[in-house]
């Protein structure tokens, strides 16, 4: 694989599942985000993590949690998902965690929570 | 706080040029992003602004006025390929890029 990639491409869950989205890069970078994007809102950042081993709340984290137990994975937990949580969901990582460095994304996953 | 505004659609035709602006508030400043984002893609990187002035990559450049909290695209010779969305992003007091709703360019043959 060359950069970043997201599982699964879009899901359709029942209200009050569990569901992570998976994220991976090959590019060794220290820094991951995951953002939702919303028609009309642009995109705003859930969860952070500077580097391996830790993990920072963005914008909007609550219904959401994330791990970072290495420098290539970054998965998103949607521990019991509700309606508003549909949305299109971009998984990115830098270089660097400084706000400087040049974000790559991966290719997103639609999600619809009925 | 932080605020992004970008207008929300623009229509430009082929072979012209288009201007995008972006205004923001920001309590300190880390410089100014552009991004493209084809409907149905991922964003992809443009330019990196940190610095007042125009900056030019091929048929696009950015501009950057820190004083006035306020940048712009160009784009030249339009393509119909560039009809995408432009996002402006800039870095709040905890590094964490902040996006504006983006803008869609429409353009027509």
């Amino acid at each position: 694989i060359a950069g970043i990639t997201q599982a699964p491409t879009s899901q359709i869950l029942a209200a009050g599942r569990r569901m992570t989205l998976r994220c991976t890069q090959d590019m060794r970078h220290n820094a991951m985000y995951w953002y939702r994007q919303d028609l009309g809102l642009g995109l705003r950042l859930i969860h952070y993590s500077n580097t391996a081993g830790t993990t920072g709340k963005g914008e909007v984290p609550d219904g959401y949690s994330v791990s970072r137990a290495n420098t290539d994975d970054f998965p998103l937990t949607l521990a019991s998902a509700v309606p508003s949580q549909t949305s299109v969901y971009f998984c990115a990582s830098s270089d660097g965690g400084g706000g400087a460095d040049t974000q790559y994304f991966g290719p997103g996953t639609r999600l619809t929570v009925l | 706080g932080q605020n992004i505004d970008q207008p929300t659609e623009m229509t430009a035709t082929e072979g012209a040029i288009v201007q995008i602006n972006c205004t923001y508030q920001t309590s300190g400043f880390n410089g100014l992003f552009w991004y493209q984002q084809h409907a149905g893609e991922a964003p992809t990187f443009l330019s990196y602004n940190v610095l007042d002035g125009l900056e030019e990559k091929g048929r696009f450049s950015s501009f950057l006025s820190r004083s006035k909290g306020y940048s712009y695209l160009l784009l030249k010779e339009l393509q119909m390929k560039d009809s995408a969305s432009y996002l402006c992003a800039v870095p709040d007091s905890n590094y964490q890029l902040i996006w504006g709703a983006g803008t869609k360019l429409i353009i027509k043959p």
